[in-house]
């Protein structure tokens, strides 16, 4: 069964680069779009973006400027950098997989904190 | 940019039927996903493909897509039920979700 497992640091000091790691276990990462997504407290879900195995990407427009998502299918991992990050940006961070099905498989969801 | 609209809040009494909307321009036409989210945990899909239910999801969520609605049923509804729900969508290469909806059983 495939799992999901982010990590990365809990605290991001404001203008810095939030940067987030996802790893894939028990499956393959072909044919399937890999996302980020992220819950501001108390708040609803928010679609950053995706890579698929191809390294072909799509960002969220709002955030588009600011967002990068990568893969390294050799490593079974995936990436989320956030640039210039502000209080707005403090959220619960999600990797997830889709095939344009629904996401079926969530990480547990890692808590990142924009503060000096 | 594509939207999708959910109301804030749904009340259902337990053992009766929820209803949860989620609308958006010629949605009908779009494949809709559904999600439901429990304090403290990850959203977990319960419908995809507008009707499709994943392995583990009981019979009693069932879901529909028509004209600009979406809808997400719940009958014999339980207290476990209560959480929050998300409706989903492809806009193209974009992925949209609604704003979510607080589903109460009391």
């Amino acid at each position: 069964q495939v799992q999901l497992q982010e990590s990365g640091p809990g605290v991001v000091k404001p203008s810095e680069t939030l940067s987030l790691t996802c790893s894939v276990s028990g499956g393959s990462m072909t044919s399937y779009f890999w996302s980020w997504i992220r819950q501001p407290p108390g708040k609803g879900l928010e679609w950053i973006g995706y890579s698929d195995d191809s390294r072909t990407t799509k960002y969220n427009p709002s955030l588009e400027s600011r967002v990068t998502v990568s893969i390294d299918t050799s490593k079974n991992q995936f990436f989320l950098q956030v640039r210039s990050v502000t209080a707005a940006d403090t959220a619960v961070y999600y990797c997830a997989r889709d095939r344009r099905d629904g996401y079926n498989v969530w990480g547990q969801g890692i808590l990142v904190n924009v503060s000096s | 940019s594509y939207e999708l609209s959910q109301p804030p809040s749904v009340s259902v009494s337990p053992g009766q039927t929820a209803i949860i909307t989620c609308s958006g321009d010629k949605l009908g036409l779009r494949f809709t996903s559904w999600y439901h989210q429990k304090p403290g945990h990850s959203p977990v899909l319960l419908i995809y493909q507008d009707k499709q239910r994943p392995s583990g999801i009981p019979e009693r969520f069932s879901g529909s897509n028509s004209g600009n609605t979406a809808t997400l049923t719940i009958s014999g509804t339980q207290s476990t039920d209560e959480a929050d729900y998300y409706c989903q969508a492809w806009d193209s290469t974009d992925v949209v979700f609604g704003g979510g909806t607080k589903l109460t059983v009391l």
